[in-house]
């Protein structure tokens, strides 16, 4: 069984489309994350949720908007794709908010590319 | 969290241990190491992490200096699937740092042959 799921796996769209990123997790946990790995392969976190309520928000663009309608779902809407989008974007979640001694499990990552 | 500084990349035998080494001279004493890996085109794995005692799990050991300022993951029998970029991080839990996991660059371990 697969801890983290995303899908969908690649996604390739044009400018200015709306698209979703869906993830589940079936570990029984309660924080679920969103991060980016741009081109550079940098990866950085987007957002964090924690029983449904937003925790973290790092200053990403409103055209980013998740939506966690359980403990167990955390899905990505994009408005207005724009190139500067196009990156691998990665679910996580985790038991807790990441204090010590918690680990995070990630999703295999959804290639989005905008053309 | 404190900032860490590893190589950019390095070079292990297979079969021979793998030493990864891990700068964080401006940690604090509630910060912990936690070392995550990343196989080609898959998700991050968390490998291990310690406070301030050497620790030991199925995948690797962390060995902490006792000033704290720098660390060494060891994968003690590397094998050609244990090619990754490796992450040290350090973090402390709670407060602003809340649930966030900042990764750096990361050293491109390649095993050969």
């Amino acid at each position: 069984d697969t801890a983290v799921s995303q899908t969908p796996k690649y996604l390739v769209t044009q400018m200015g489309n709306d698209k979703s990123i869906k993830c589940e997790q079936n570990l029984g946990h309660d924080t679920m994350y969103w991060y980016k790995q741009d081109s550079k392969k940098f990866l950085k976190i987007m957002f964090s949720y924690n029983n449904k309520e937003l925790i973290i928000n790092e200053t990403v663009p409103n055209r980013f908007s998740p939506k966690s309608p359980d403990k167990a779902h955390l899905n990505l809407h994009i408005n207005s794709l724009e190139l500067g989008d196009s990156a691998v974007y990665f679910c996580a979640s985790s038991l807790g908010d990441l204090l010590v001694n918690t680990e995070a499990f990630f999703g295999q990552g959804t290639r989005l590319t905008v053309v | 969290d404190a900032k860490t500084t590893q190589p950019t990349s390095m070079d292990c035998a297979e079969g021979r241990a793998a030493n990864l080494p891990c700068n964080h001279s401006t940690i604090s004493g509630n910060e912990y190491v936690y070392w995550y890996r990343q196989i080609h085109s898959q998700g991050p794995q968390y490998i291990i992490h310690g406070l301030k005692n050497n620790e030991t799990n199925e995948m690797a050991s962390l060995i902490i200096t006792e000033d704290r300022k720098s660390s060494t993951l060891i994968l003690p029998h590397a094998t050609l699937r244990d090619t990754a970029v490796y992450y040290c991080i350090v973090r402390v839990g709670g407060g602003t740092s809340y649930g966030k996991l900042t990764f750096g660059q990361g050293t491109i371990l390649t095993v050969h042959p």
